[in-house]
């Protein structure tokens, strides 16, 4: 099956600074999505993103199908961006389920 | 609230014990999965549906059963409860192509199988 992965495995930002996470997939990207799952455990959905760019207020993504991978980036972090950050692909086109990698750890201290 | 509503949020099993986790949604989505999270992982599938009365396995199916008899529910099974299965499940729903634009996550369930 398809095979993600996310770099870096863990982060430690200082409050303000900005960051890119990344996912590299070894098949072909659609129907893409990026999850926070915070401190509590909640999983939120942030983008569902199979090709090109997005953006929601700090929060951009970009993916690039053709090179099978995609950036998350987080300007201006802030300590509530804390937890844990997936993305997430169907194992094959036309396919909906996701497979996930196992995360980007991110702390924000301030 | 719209939205996924899984019941219980935690559950201590005993080994050999079944038990069923709860999982509605009031969006009408068709499309609605089940996975399970390990520590230091990331979600694996369980089980999904694709709409009333159709299942199918995905990754991690074995252990488990689901039914879909309605649009709004999808429970999952355990039927013999073992400590691997100690774990946070979530269950997850969607709209189908052309309206497909992500997954929406209940709040989990925390299994303990001792």
């Amino acid at each position: 099956g398809i095979q993600v992965e996310q770099s870096p495995p863990d982060l430690i930002l200082q409050e303000g600074a900005n960051s890119t996470l990344r996912c590299n997939f070894s098949d072909s990207v659609n129907n893409l999505q990026w999850f926070h799952q915070n401190p509590w455990g909640q999983l939120i959905n942030l983008f569902y993103i199979p090709s090109g760019t997005k953006q929601n207020g700090r929060l951009s993504a970009t993916t690039v199908a053709t090179e099978r991978y995609s950036l998350l980036y987080i300007s201006s972090s802030q300590t509530t961006d804390s937890g844990v950050y997936f993305c997430a692909n169907p194992p094959g086109a036309g396919s909906y389920q996701l497979t996930f990698g196992k995360g980007t750890k991110l702390s924000v201290i301030p | 609230n719209a939205g996924v509503t899984q019941t219980p949020k935690f559950q201590v099993l005993k080994t050999g014990q079944s038990m069923t986790l709860q999982c509605a949604q009031d969006m009408n989505h068709e499309y609605m999965s089940w996975y399970r999270q390990d520590p230091g992982m990331g979600l694996r599938l369980i089980h999904y549906s694709v709409g009333a009365g159709i299942t199918d396995q995905g990754e991690v199916p074995n252990g488990y059963n689901v039914s879909r008899s309605t649009t709004e529910d999808f429970p999952l099974r355990l039927l013999s409860a073992a400590p691997s299965q100690t774990s946070v499940y979530f269950c997850a729903s969607s709209y189908p192509p052309p309206r497909f634009y992500g997954y929406t996550f209940g709040s989990g369930t925390r299994l303990t199988v001792v």
